[in-house]
């Protein structure tokens, strides 16, 4: 099945700062990618995507970068706040399926 | 609000018993899929629908079946419940297939 994997389960930032929350995954013919925020008893709640065409999408305050030679995947959220403290996914939508495939997800947590 | 509802929000239930969860997408989506996330866990896609016609299954037990309705809401029927099948269960929606999905609320299914 498809593989999609985090490198940290956890991530602290000091409120202010920027935040960095990697991502890899193992098909290397997923031509879509999103990355997806989850509040604490809410529902995933879409973030940013790109497509294969692309190396580099930015939207407010949030960045995605990606690197198909190395099938990796960031997302960069500029001046963290506490309203970011969330559990953030990626996912992808393997050999051009409709469905995505998640990775468990990392736990950002924004420090006051 | 993404605009897809799920009911119901909560569903306590015991071993064996039988439970139906339903989604409306949001207006104008003609794409349904179901996911299951358990404790601190990723989503696991379950199935999904387009306009009716089921399109793509996922890791879904034989015990659950799903169906989306001419007015394209949709129905997750998850029966001889088992205590592992406690999750929460999400909904999305797409306009069509291959692009972005929104996730409704979930709802929270536990089994006694």
């Amino acid at each position: 099945g498809e593989s999609v994997g985090l490198h940290l389960p956890t991530l602290s930032v000091q409120e202010g700062d920027n935040s960095i929350i990697n991502c890899a995954y193992s098909n290397s013919a997923s031509d879509y990618f999103i990355w997806y925020k989850q509040e604490s008893g809410k529902g995933p709640q879409f973030i940013i995507d790109i497509r294969s065409n692309m190396d580099k999408r930015q939207g407010q305050r949030v960045t995605v970068l990606l690197n198909k030679t190395v099938k990796h995947l960031s997302l960069q959220i500029a001046a963290t706040q506490p309203g970011d403290s969330a559990v953030y996914f990626c996912a992808e939508n393997g050999s051009g399926a409709n469905n995505l495939f998640f990775g468990t997800g990392t736990r950002l947590t924004v420090i006051p | 609000d993404s605009g897809v509802t799920q009911t119901p929000k909560h569903l306590i239930t015991a071993t064996g018993q039988r439970v139906t969860l339903r989604c409306s997408p949001r207006s104008g989506d003609l794409s349904v899929y179901w996911y299951q996330q358990s404790l601190d866990q990723g989503l696991q896609f379950l199935i999904h629908y387009y306009n009716g016609e089921e399109r793509a299954k996922g890791n879904i037990l034989e015990r659950f079946s799903a169906q989306q309705f001419p007015d394209l809401h949709s129905e997750l029927n998850l029966s001889s419940l088992e205590l592992g099948d406690s999750a929460l269960y999400f909904c999305a929606s797409s306009v069509a297939g291959k692009d972005t999905q929104y996730f409704g609320p979930g709802t929270r299914l536990t089994v006694l």
